[in-house]
């Protein structure tokens, strides 16, 4: 069973546009919550986990029990912003500790 | 810092060659981990292990094979290469715990003809 829903495999906004990359997730415990990005080019990197609770290159995400969600958001968009951006869950069980399931990513475009 | 480094960035195989993709992390991770990433597919686990001498599959294993005999190196082994094992494979690390931040390799673009 998908474990994390991106349901926009792509997203085009323009320079100075709000953003909303949409993140769902299905879990009955605790989970860990991340979003990754990867630039052109570049590895996969950590962008925010919801423990930290920062804003991270004017990124925020904020996780909603209620409605299984882990939304990333950033009221004013920028070029240097597009790229690719995967959620992913972790596990609060021990057997599972340190796995990670991905959603299948959300193609971010920011025109200028 | 070295962080996760793979090997190679690039390579093409024929159908049916085989082949060893390295991974290698120098931050003593307990935890690493193989995946692909294909169009629309995001990153599929393929095999992970929680430590020297642990394997065990991940999403999409058929086709692979770990081993972990240090806790530095996780080499993924492609037995017979087949035309849709053709993508682009991340291998990661992290330590074993809740909320890991995990580190990604820069990816190996395989082509297999």
């Amino acid at each position: 069973a998908q474990r994390v829903t991106q349901p926009e495999k792509l997203l085009s906004v323009f320079k100075g546009a709000p953003v909303e990359l949409k993140c769902n997730y299905s879990y009955s415990g605790s989970p860990e919550l991340f979003w990754y990005v990867q630039y052109s080019r570049q590895r996969l990197q950590l962008l925010l986990r919801h423990i930290s609770r920062e804003s991270i290159k004017g990124f925020t995400a904020d996780l909603n029990k209620g409605e299984t969600s882990f939304h990333l958001k950033k009221p004013f968009a920028q070029e240097e912003d597009s790229a690719m951006y995967y959620c992913a869950l972790s596990e609060d069980r021990g057997s599972t500790l340190g796995r990670l399931y991905f959603g299948r990513g959300t193609q971010l475009t920011v025109w200028p | 810092n070295a962080g996760v480094t793979q090997t190679p960035k690039f390579q093409v195989l024929k159908t049916g060659q085989s082949m060893t993709l390295q991974c290698a992390q120098d931050m003593n991770h307990e935890y690493m981990s193989w995946y692909r990433q294909d169009p629309g597919m995001g990153l599929r686990l393929i095999h992970y292990s929680v430590g020297a001498g642990i394997t065990d599959q991940g999403e999409v294993p058929n086709g692979y094979n770990v081993s972990r005999s240090t806790t530095e190196d996780f080499p993924l082994r492609l037995l017979s290469a087949a035309p849709s094992q053709t993508s682009v494979y991340f291998c990661a690390s992290s330590y074993l715990r809740q909320a890991p931040e995990a580190f990604f390799g820069q990816g190996t673009r395989l082509t297999v003809v």
